[in-house]
């Protein structure tokens, strides 16, 4: 079993739509959890940290289910630019790993 | 910008040669990590610096790839007698410190291929 998986979709939404996607962890120790994005041939960028009360930042929502070991991230109101692959990460109890899972690709539609 | 510097940005050599890959950190980032991303894949571990510890070089694929960390700041990764399967982007990011609640911040990358 991976240490994150991810749907790799793709996801085809229409604009202003709302998307969901969620990523399991195998780690129940693991710590720190993070949601990147990256843009094709681009490197991965920090999107937003997540948080075990649930953080949101603008249209993301980043939330974590310990019992069930997963995260997810919602976004609402896609734009257009909102298109990207979405990175799940986490880290391995002893902290100073991360397995970055491989990614659910978004695609908003005009 | 004070963001990740990676050099080179592409690099094709024939299978057989060895290269270097270099990574100028954020200034003040204890923290180093290497990874590597096929087209398509996630990004898969290489190896971490955290200070003056020793690195967790566990993700090394093969003794062919070694990596060192001068003064605590830049980085290179070596490929000796490259494959074709070497060829990926090369990715470096950093964080403040190395462990839980720190997020990586990458570089642009080095795309290598190996013909």
């Amino acid at each position: 079993r991976k240490e994150v998986e991810q749907d790799p979709g793709p996801f085809n939404v229409p604009e202003g739509a709302t998307v969901a996607f969620n990523c399991t962890y195998s780690n129940s120790a693991s710590q720190s959890f993070f949601w990147y994005r990256q843009d094709c041939r681009k490197e991965p960028k920090l999107l937003m940290s997540v948080y075990s009360s649930g953080n949101e930042d603008g249209r993301f929502t980043a939330q974590l289910n310990r019992a069930s070991q997963y995260i997810s991230l919602l976004i609402r109101d896609s734009k257009l630019s909102d298109s990207a692959t979405y990175l799940c990460v986490v880290n391995k109890n002893t902290g100073n790993q991360f397995y970055f899972g491989t990614g659910t690709s978004l695609t908003v539609i005009p | 910008g004070a963001g990740v510097s990676q050099s080179p940005s592409n690099k094709v050599t024939e299978k057989g040669k060895d290269v270097e890959l270099r990574c100028d950190p954020i200034s003040g980032h204890t923290a180093l990590y290497w990874y590597r991303q096929s087209l398509g894949q996630g990004l898969e571990f290489l190896i971490y610096f955290q200070g003056n510890s020793a690195p967790d070089k566990s993700g090394l694929p093969s003794d062919r790839f070694s990596a060192e960390r001068t003064g605590g700041s830049v980085s290179t990764l070596t490929i000796q007698r490259t494959q074709q399967e070497d060829s990926a982007v090369y990715l470096c990011a950093s964080s403040l410190m190395g462990g839980e609640g720190q997020p990586q911040h990458f570089g642009d990358g080095t795309r290598l291929s190996i013909l």
